[in-house]
């Protein structure tokens, strides 16, 4: 079964500056996505960004950009001139591209702080 | 409005109880799932369904049933609710199709079993 982990439990930025989130994950298969959700206090889950495995570039949306290591097995995100809307759980996530249930594995979270 | 719903979005209950949360999808997604979020765990899968007659269940489905009234209806009961499932519950949609890889949450129900 894959397994995702995030060791950082919390971490905290100065406003503007950036910060970088860690994740590892385990598998034995060759084809995947990778994810990261970001939950503000409204509770709400929202896509940061995806990455496709079979992709060697290594995706980005605005200020936020994964490092995609397959290899080592590392997804990690940057956040890039840090704002205090940022501030929220973040949530690494891996699913299959082969298994049916198309089910998201989630790593325990990073709760992030902006600090003005 | 919403694309994903879910009711109610706070409820409080006691041990014993049966207890239904409810949601309701407008993206015409055949793919629902059921979540439950603890502190320091992350999101896992309690059950998933790929149409109204295929239900699965996930990781921890022990203490859960699901019913899918409809494409758009997917329902997640607690039978008898025991405070171990104080926990958020996330419903997510997903169309099918391995090119179609986001799944779209709803808001989340907040349960407390007292």
């Amino acid at each position: 079964a894959q397994t995702v982990t995030q060791s950082q439990p919390e971490m905290s930025v100065q406003e503007a500056e950036t910060v970088t989130l860690s994740c590892t994950y385990d598998t034995s298969e060759s084809d995947y996505y990778l994810f990261w959700y970001k939950q503000p206090p409204s509770r709400q889950m929202i896509l940061v960004i995806r990455q496709e495995a079979y992709k060697q570039q290594n995706a980005t949306e605005n200020r936020f950009s994964v490092n995609f290591q397959k290899a080592a097995k590392s997804f990690s995100l940057k956040i890039s001139d840090s704002q205090l809307g940022d501030a929220a759980m973040y949530f690494c996530a891996y699913r299959s591209a082969f298994q049916g249930a198309q089910k998201l594995v989630f790593g325990q979270g990073t709760r992030l702080t902006i600090n003005p | 409005d919403a694309d994903v719903t879910q009711t109610p979005r706070n409820r409080i209950t006691k041990t014993g109880k049966r207890i239904m949360l409810e949601c309701s999808q407008t993206k015409g997604h055949d793919r629902m799932y059921w979540y439950r979020q603890d502190p320091g765990l992350g999101l896992r899968l309690i059950y998933y369904s790929f149409d109204v007659k295929d239900i699965n269940k996930g990781e921890i489905s022990d203490g859960y049933s699901v019913s899918r009234q409809a494409q758009a209806k997917f329902s997640l009961s607690l039978e008898s609710a025991i405070p171990n499932q104080t926990a958020l519950y996330f419903c997510a949609t997903k169309a099918s199709g391995f090119d179609t890889d986001t799944q779209y949450f709803g808001p989340g129900t907040r349960l407390t079993v007292l």
